[in-house]
């Protein structure tokens, strides 16, 4: 039973490199999301999706991109990393019809 | 804008004690208020959901209250063990669930 799985789990980059973050769910869940946690800001949201082809943004949304070409699946793009973006992310999920959120593990990213 | 407060600094309580975590909240007048908890290096877990209109919910030894005329909820843990040593964050969301804000969240220690 994987429930929410992201990749990598850490990942160094240098500032201006490009990468994605993977995350997939097997629980048929339409909503999906992506966060990122900082000391003392918690949780912030990045994206959404509700839906394959349904993305929208959420409250810090700048520099990243997501795509959701299928049900499982929602990557976050970082297309030119920069030290600001050096966070722990989190995708998230759930059914549309409920709040409770299915948490990954998260990925650790570092710019440097 | 909205913001969500909770303590930041970490409750110490004995263990068979109850602990209480206060979320408080302004600018923003939420359908729902949940509570999650997070160990460290793990993605936050699902533990209760409460509606505007419910005053009080319930789930073996968790009580949440939610005031939404103080804009305050209350968390409590009754009989408190040393396995409940996490950290605590509660998330706002409106009716369509789309957008669910978190606070910084309440690191609690049970101490045997």
């Amino acid at each position: 039973n994987a429930g929410v799985t992201q990749t990598p789990k850490f990942q160094v980059l240098k500032t201006g490199q490009s990468m994605t973050l993977q995350c997939a769910q097997d629980m048929n869940h339409e909503y999906m999301s992506w966060y990122r946690q900082d000391p003392g800001m918690g949780l912030r949201l990045i994206h959404y999706s509700v839906g394959a082809g349904i993305t929208d943004q959420g409250e810090v949304p700048n520099g990243y991109n997501v795509s959701r070409s299928t049900t499982e699946d929602f990557p976050l793009r970082l297309l030119s990393a920069a030290p600001s973006q050096t966070s722990v992310y989190f995708c998230a999920s759930r059914l549309v019809s409920t709040g409770e959120l299915f948490f990954g593990e998260g990925s650790r990213l570092t710019v440097l | 804008s909205q913001k969500i407060e909770q303590n930041s600094e970490a409750l110490n309580i004995q263990e068979g004690k109850t602990a209480t975590l206060t979320c408080n909240y302004t600018n923003y007048s939420p359908a729902y208020l949940q509570w999650y908890r997070q160990d460290p290096g793990r993605g936050p877990v699902f533990l209760l959901l409460i509606r505007e209109n419910e005053k009080e919910k319930r789930k073996e030894r968790l009580k949440v209250t939610f005031d939404t005329t103080l804009k305050q909820s209350l968390f409590h843990i009754t009989a408190s063990q040393p396995a409940d040593s996490a950290t605590y964050l509660c998330a706002l969301t409106d009716t369509g669930f789309q957008k669910l804000v978190f606070g910084t969240g309440t690191r609690l220690l049970v101490s045997p």
